[in-house]
């Protein structure tokens, strides 16, 4: 089966510090993970992925996220917080093990920047 | 290029109506998806559509159905509303739905059941 883990519900970290939203997942087989960011009353917006290559991704907005395959994680890192990325975070996992496409989503992390 | 669209954002049905939600995804996308978002249960997959044909789907009743039409427009509609089924509706396109590709979602649809 596969599932993904966001432990926190809420992060909160001031402006011009690094921030980091943390993602595990368990899957089958290969995993292809992906962040999504949700602003109020928005939909989703599609920041970054990892499919296969190099551990270490680069997204939309700079954020990066970082794939490590022993601790089955795929952390959310921005190395400076502006307040303008306080949003909902959700980290899925699709997996080609399984019988179907769907994103399997996190439970989201609520991020708040504070001034 | 136009995003995907959802109609309409908000609405407010009683129990026991039905409701049909409508979704354009982005021009050349064959695959639309949808998705519920509820503060208790989060981001659930209810269905995904393929060339007009369900390709896959989630665990749901069978109130919730869905179908799309050839330009790859796609409804859901749900029938004998529950309180329960109060949510955001979030539909998603993707050019092919394959696994390795992110998927672009709509602004939702605010049902709300009373």
């Amino acid at each position: 089966a596969q599932s993904v883990a966001q432990p926190e519900d809420q992060v909160n970290v001031a402006e011009g510090n690094p921030l980091t939203v943390k993602c595990t997942y368990s899957v089958s087989g290969n995993p292809y993970l992906f962040w999504y960011v949700q602003y109020p009353n928005r939909g989703l917006q599609f920041l970054l992925k990892y499919i296969t290559g190099d551990n270490l991704v680069k997204g939309s907005y700079g954020f990066e996220a970082e794939f490590n395959k022993s601790q089955t994680s795929f952390h959310l890192k921005k190395p400076s917080a502006l307040v303008s990325d306080s949003a909902l975070y959700f980290c899925a996992v699709r997996d080609l093990a399984n019988t179907g496409n769907q994103f399997y989503f996190g439970t989201g992390t609520s991020l708040t920047v504070i001034p | 290029k136009a995003g995907v669209t959802q109609t309409p954002r908000y609405l407010i049905k009683t129990r026991g109506q039905q409701v049909t939600l409508s979704c354009s995804p982005i021009s050349g996308h064959r695959s639309v998806s949808w998705y519920q978002q509820t503060p208790g249960q989060g981001l659930q997959f209810l269905f995904e559509y393929f060339s007009e044909t369900q390709r896959n789907k989630g665990n749901f009743p069978g109130r919730f159905s869905g179908r799309q039409f050839s330009n790859s427009r796609s409804e859901m509609n749900v029938s004998t509303l529950e309180l329960g089924d109060s949510a955001l509706y979030l539909c998603a396109s993707s050019l092919e739905g394959q696994v390795t590709t992110e998927a672009f979602f709509g602004q939702g649809t605010r049902l709300t059941v009373v």
